[in-house]
């Protein structure tokens, strides 16, 4: 069975642009999960939705990040614009029951 | 935001021993309790998700046990082997269930 699928698993951008990070859950999953990994905080839970709805987003650190569920198989975690303190490895997690499944990760890095 | 703790941080054990890690939270507002096994370069993957007072659960050498009264569980490993190498991740879930909060690990070497 396929997991949850990330794109792309590294991304290297310059500071000030635009960087859309994806996430397709495993089918049949209701509840999604960004988390950020850094090695100050570990594992930060940015924004989770719960049948495509956003259910708590305070985790995210301002306005220049932006999540997206617009069907049950796809979400997009966006920022714009990026900067250097944003490089961090990028998780995307579903569940059903309430174990989470993990991607692979999007390791992202701000030049 | 839930507070989590774990202990220790690190620790190195000989092949054959066993050890035990240490979980606390809020037990306020708790809803269940995630461990998880996180290998480098790879995704954290579960081990026990477990909800009520007095729970325990066991696969192969590792189990832990859940005190939602007093906020703390705990993960033991049986028998340490160097494939038990890893960070191993608490993460109680509170209020809407989903909210999952991760501690900042226990990295554990077992050295052969």
């Amino acid at each position: 069975d396929a997991g949850v699928i990330q794109s792309p698993r590294h991304e290297v951008t310059e500071m000030g642009q635009e960087v859309t990070l994806r996430c397709k859950p495993i089918s049949g999953h209701n509840s999604l999960f960004w988390y950020r990994q850094t090695m100050m905080r570990g594992l930060e839970l940015l924004i989770y939705f719960n049948n495509n709805v956003p259910i708590d987003d305070s985790g995210m650190p301002e306005d220049r990040f932006s999540a997206k569920m617009p069907n049950a198989s796809f979400s997009t975690l966006k920022i714009q614009p990026s900067e250097p303190r944003d490089s961090a490895v990028y998780f995307c997690a579903s569940s059903d029951t309430g174990e989470l499944f993990f991607g692979e990760g999007s390791r992202l890095t701000v030049l | 935001i839930l507070n989590v703790e774990q202990s220790p941080q690190s620790l190195h054990v000989q092949e054959g021993d066993s050890t035990n890690f240490t979980c606390s939270f809020p037990s306020s507002n708790f809803y269940a309790l995630h461990w998880y096994r996180w290998e480098t370069a790879k995704s954290p993957e579960a081990l026990f998700v477990m909800t009520l007072n007095g729970d325990e659960k066991k696969k192969g050498r590792i189990s832990a046990t859940l005190n939602t009264k007093e906020g703390y569980s705990y993960l033991y490993i049986k028998g340490s082997q160097p494939e038990d190498s890893a960070t191993y991740l608490c993460a109680p879930s509170s209020g809407g269930y989903q909210k999952v909060t991760f501690g900042t690990g226990t990295k554990l070497q077992v050295i052969p």
